[in-house]
């Protein structure tokens, strides 16, 4: 089955700690995965996807097949952080899958 | 470029009525995704529409739900007899191509049925 599953449906933190939101997939085959962010008031939008092994904003996910993880990860939170993260598997071609989400909320 | 829009942002309808909700790609965008995200759920995938072909429509109810994406004009999720059950969020995306993580998503429409 083709499942996303992230286990923590908020997540607060204070200001300059370290954030990890947990993301754990089921696939069978070649993944492709990212994660979206919703800002309040803001649309859903692309942060970062594993192809790329980019930074952005400071937040980096590494794809480990072996746990079939991607956890997404920032050394140290700002308050503007604070959304909504949706991780998303990609299932080749145009389905996209999507976790319930994990609201982080950064406290100053 | 305005990005995608949709409209209503707020639907409300009574048990057995129907629900119309539009989506306009961004400029230029060709490619259309549903998504239903019921409450304390994440964004479930329902239909991806080409102009005038529905390509994908394994995540869309049998019944009641039908969409559609003309030559002109914006894509329509259209929902008959609507049920309590129904109440959700509905979000559009589009892209340039079939590259699913190139999608823009819309706003949302809220769909609340009474």
């Amino acid at each position: 089955a083709q499942r996303v599953t992230q286990p923590e449906k908020l997540l607060s933190v204070f200001k300059g700690a370290p954030v990890e939101l947990k993301c754990n997939y089921s696939y069978s085959g070649s993944p492709e995965l990212f994660w979206y962010v919703q800002y309040s008031r803001q649309r859903l939008q692309l942060l970062l996807r594993h192809i790329s092994r980019e930074s952005i904003k400071g937040f980096t996910a590494d794809l480990n097949k072996g746990e079939t993880s991607f956890h997404l990860k920032k050394p140290f939170a700002q308050e503007e952080d604070s959304a909504m993260y949706y991780c998303a598997l990609g299932t080749g071609g145009f389905k996209t899958i999507f976790g319930a989400g994990t609201r982080l909320f950064v406290k100053a | 470029n305005a990005g995608v829009m949709q409209n209503p942002r707020h639907l409300v309808r009574r048990r057995g009525q129907e629900a119309r909700l539009r989506c306009s790609p961004m400029k230029g965008h060709s490619h259309v995704y549903w998504y239903r995200q019921l409450p304390e759920e994440g964004l479930k995938f329902m239909v991806y529409l080409q102009k005038e072909n529905i390509i994908d429509e394994s995540g869309m109810p049998k019944e009641r739900f039908s969409a559609e994406f003309p030559k002109e004009g914006p894509s329509i999720l259209r929902i008959q007899q609507v049920v309590r059950g129904d109440s959700a969020a509905y979000f559009c995306a589009s892209s340039l191509d079939s590259l699913s993580y190139e999608q823009y998503f819309g706003p949302g429409t809220r769909l609340t049925v009474t």
